[in-house]
């Protein structure tokens, strides 16, 4: 079954504190793979788009890279306001255009 | 990022009843999307449309809900006849020229079923 598996599940990290988010995937035909984050009862924001192993983008603090089995999303130093939830999502070649998303990381920096 | 809008932002209705959301497209942009979320859980996708058509849609998308343009502006939800289950926050999605291009995402429009 095609999945979409991200950890942790939380995380807790103090201003500075540097850390890693986990996308792991099992999908037939990678089309792409998206991160968002998500304020509580907002919609999602987009981050970042990557579609090949190897690809790597970088905004700000954070920075994206994929691999043929996961992606990662690199937090360096991060802020208080960088507390939210940060979402994972496939789109498949097989499935058109949807995106299956992850459960998410909920991710909290205190000052 | 490009802005979508949704309307209303929170709707409570009665079980039985039927409900119309709504989002305003961006410019341009081609593929539209809904999405739900249920409290505490996943995004989950409900269906895609282009070309003032449905171009896929998930095991939810029963009978009972319906997308359509009705003037070329306005991308509509409609839930016939409402169930405490359909109780969740709905997105509205778009993406512009490519099914591989980034999908954006409304603010969410919350909806109680009562």
């Amino acid at each position: 079954e095609d999945q979409v598996t991200q950890s942790p599940e939380a995380l807790r990290l103090q201003e500075g504190e540097s850390s890693s988010l986990n996308c792991s995937y099992t999908v037939s035909g990678l089309r792409g793979l998206f991160w968002y984050r998500q304020d509580p009862g907002k919609g999602p924001e987009f981050l970042f788009t990557l579609y090949s192993a190897g690809e790597e983008k970088e905004k700000e603090r954070l920075k994206a890279t994929l691999t043929k089995k996961e992606s990662f999303l690199h937090i360096t130093a991060p802020k208080p306001e960088d507390s939210a939830t940060y979402l994972c999502a496939v789109s498949q070649e097989t499935s058109g255009s949807r995106l299956t998303f992850g459960e998410g990381t909920q991710l909290t920096v205190n000052p | 990022e490009p802005e979508v809008t949704q309307t209303p932002s929170h709707q409570v209705t009665q079980m039985g009843q039927e409900v119309i959301l709504r989002c305003v497209p961006i410019s341009n942009h081609l593929y539209f999307y809904w999405y739900r979320q249920i409290l505490g859980q996943k995004v989950e996708f409900l269906v895609s449309f282009y070309n003032n058509e449905i171009s896929e849609k998930s095991e939810i998308f029963d009978d009972q809900f319906s997308v359509e343009r009705p003037d070329g502006s306005n991308f509509t939800l409609k839930i016939r006849s409402t169930k405490l289950e359909d109780s969740a926050m709905y997105f509205c999605a778009m993406a512009g020229t490519s099914v591989t291009t980034a999908q954006f995402f409304g603010p969410g429009t919350r909806l109680t079923v009562l």
